[in-house]
């Protein structure tokens, strides 16, 4: 199984509102990164986890939150957003220590709309 | 800034013709990578061309490497209308603050690839 999962596709919220992003992956890569895009931009790296551990965070405000239950999953729990917050959030995940790079699988992103 | 630089940034062919696209950086890098993006979706690994690597090719895909230079290019012959999408490099350095198991992928701008039936 060489895929990334990301559930809700789609994901419409107020800026009261609390909401999660779900990512899955069953490679066994052990590093899971969340990223912003905006259109027509590059991705921006907001998080990184390496065995279950967050290693990396890109400075991202607190309203986001991610989680990392086990070595497949991996959230991203949503708090006050802003509608500049509005944009695709990508999931992807790698193996660190593979003798190949840091060669990263994508998921197929959610959309975030904030009202 | 350690973002990358991509030309050009649009790019409009006809099938059949060959499409080159550019990438530049400033630092010392470990491998660099390719990406495609069709729109709104996900990213597609393309290709990884390591420092001590020029050349590389994965079926239509050719990606050069000059790292006096600091630049890589991405070469895709005879394009296919559904070759159309964001083209985006990406190259992973090692800081010391980022060694081992922390390293992350420094992105280009892109470039956007039509390919005209």
């Amino acid at each position: 199984d060489t895929e990334v999962t990301q559930t809700p596709k789609h994901l419409v919220m107020g800026m009261t509102n609390k909401k999660s992003l779900k990512c899955e992956q069953h490679m066994g890569h052990r590093a899971m990164y969340w990223y912003k895009q905006k259109a027509k931009k590059p991705p921006e790296l907001m998080f990184v986890y390496s065995y279950e551990k967050l290693s990396i965070n890109e400075s991202v405000p607190s309203r986001f939150s991610p989680e990392c239950p086990n070595s497949s999953l991996l959230n991203l729990h949503l708090h006050a957003l802003q509608p500049e917050d509005s944009a695709l959030y990508l999931c992807a995940s790698s193996q660190p220590t593979s003798g190949r790079g840091n060669e990263q699988f994508f998921g197929p992103g959610t959309r975030l709309t904030v009202l | 800034s350690q973002q990358g630089e991509e030309d050009p940034q649009a790019l409009s062919i006809q099938e059949g013709e060959n499409a080159t696209m550019n990438c530049s950086y400033k630092t010392s890098i470990n491998n660099l990578q390719w990406y495609r993006q069709n729109s709104g979706r996900g990213l597609v690994h393309l290709i990884l061309i390591r420092s001590n690597e020029r050349e590389k090719h994965s079926g239509r895909l050719r990606v050069t490497l000059d790292t006096s230079k600091k630049s890589s290019s991405l070469l895709i012959t005879a394009s296919r209308a559904a070759d159309t999408a964001s083209y985006f490099c990406a190259f992973e350095f090692s800081p010391v603050t980022n060694a081992g198991n922390n390293r992350k992928l420094i992105w280009g701008l892109g470039t956007s690839l039509g390919v005209n039936p």
